[in-house]
């Protein structure tokens, strides 16, 4: 079946580092690909998607490119923020899924001043 | 617009008890998926349901477990005699038709004693 893989965590970096969360998938077809973020106490927002190969998906920051070739879409951001400090969750939609996501199992971040 | 709406925030049951957990979807959605996070683990899918009918529920335990969504009214997670493994964190999302874009509530954190 379709799943989800991250880098596991927790990811200590300092405020302004460049940071990196790997995410790798399997599925059939062509899933659509999403990050989401859930700030300590709240439920999931969504930071950012991509729908097809090659697409980018951006938010307040933050990049991921969907490869299909590699079947990847790595979270990145140019220089973090204490207020970045959140789990980091990537998930997919697969075909003829009704919308259902399977999610990997998050990547908390920390963020030191 | 309220967005999705989970009610009670926090639930606290003893062994053998039932609860009930409470989902209203975003004005508009009519597609509502139920999902557990369990601690230290990502999320879960349980299960997924249109108005009047569940369309999947692959992801719920076969015992004590069921959901519903009525016409009228909002989807209801309901656990009977609730043991401690149960205790978690119940989200509930919403999406329209076709989308694989999930708006999420704050949860339910479910407590078992």
């Amino acid at each position: 079946g379709d799943s989800v893989t991250q880098m596991e965590g927790p990811v200590t970096l300092s405020e302004e580092a460049f940071l990196t969360i790997n995410c790798t998938y399997t599925a059939t077809g062509y899933p659509s690909l999403f990050w989401y973020v859930q700030y300590p106490g709240e439920g999931l927002q969504l930071l950012l998607k991509a729908t097809k190969a090659d697409d980018k998906g951006s938010n307040k920051g933050f990049e991921a490119t969907y490869r299909k070739e590699t079947t990847s879409f790595h979270l990145e951001k140019g220089s973090v923020q204490v207020s970045d400090s959140a789990v980091y969750f990537c998930a997919l939609s697969g075909d003829n899924q009704g919308g259902k996501l399977i999610f990997g199992q998050g990547t908390e971040l920390s963020v030191k001043p | 617009n309220a967005g999705v709406m989970q009610n009670p925030r926090h639930l606290v049951r003893r062994r053998g008890q039932e609860a009930r957990l409470r989902c209203s979807p975003m004005k508009g959605h009519s597609h509502v998926y139920w999902y557990r996070q369990l601690p230290e683990e990502g999320l879960k899918f349980m299960v997924y349901l249109q108005k009047e009918n569940i369309i999947d529920e692959s992801g719920m335990p076969k015992e004590r477990f069921s959901a519903e969504f009525p016409k009228e009214g909002p989807s209801i997670l309901r656990i009977q005699q609730v043991v401690r493994g149960d205790s978690a964190a119940y989200f509930c999302a919403s999406s329209r038709i076709g989308q694989g874009e999930l708006l999420f509530g704050s949860g339910t954190q479910l407590s078992v004693l």
